[in-house]
């Protein structure tokens, strides 16, 4: 098994571009997440989802889209990527929201 | 709402200088409390769950422990491959599927 996998690992922006960070498990894990780590803040959840097709918001949800239309897979998109939006970005997923979450490998985001 | 304190921030012992990590938190009701180590560069690697007060874990070095308002990680006879970030974050009854990470303990063990 791969775990959980993020593409890409390093990504630099300008103000107002958008991306996509994708994420992918083939641990057949219904939940899945995605959090953002800044120095001093600590991990903090940005969107989650259940299952394929729900989703809801974490703590820090604005300027982040998310969708799940597979088991799999759990895109996070930037609409249009602020400076603020600098972060190292993890998806983690597990089979429960109770159960212990596999973390991926991160995202290095830097927006200019 | 949920608070998850760890402390202290930054730990730095020689090899085989034992120690704890502290993880304080303040919620409604406890689903459980989760351990993970990171190291630079990588995600965030799962160590322990502890689900209620009294209950202990233990691997290799590590032992976790929980009381009603905080978790312990002791480190016993530490290594140099022990040094990373510890975090701890807490599942609370109320709040859905939702995790609160402390910020961590950056540990550095010296040879």
């Amino acid at each position: 098994n791969a775990g959980v996998t993020q593409t890409p690992k390093f990504q630099v922006l300008k103000t107002g571009q958008s991306m996509t960070l994708q994420c992918a498990q083939d641990m057949n894990h219904e939940y899945m997440s995605w959090y953002r780590q800044d120095p001093g803040m600590g991990l903090r959840l940005i969107h989650y989802s259940v299952g394929a097709g729900i989703t809801d918001q974490g703590e820090v949800p604005n300027g982040y889209n998310v969708s799940r239309s597979t088991t799999e897979d759990f895109p996070l998109r930037l609409l249009s990527a602020a400076p603020s939006q600098t972060s190292v970005y993890f998806c983690a997923s597990s089979y429960s929201s109770a159960a212990q979450q596999f973390f991926g490998p991160g995202t290095r985001l830097t927006v200019l | 709402e949920d608070q998850v304190t760890q402390s202290p921030e930054a730990l730095r012992l020689q090899e085989g200088e034992s120690s704890s990590l502290n993880c304080s938190y303040t919620v409604s009701g406890l689903r459980g409390l989760f351990w993970y180590r990171q190291d630079p560069g990588k995600g965030p690697e799962f160590l322990f769950t502890l689900y209620s007060a009294g209950e202990e874990k233990e691997k290799e070095r590590l032992k976790a422990t929980l009381t009603k308002k905080e978790s312990f990680l002791h480190i016993t006879a530490p290594k140099p491959e022990d040094s990373a970030t510890y975090l701890c974050a807490v599942h609370e009854e109320t709040s859905g599927s939702r995790l609160t990470f402390g910020e961590g303990t950056q540990l550095t063990v010296n040879p």
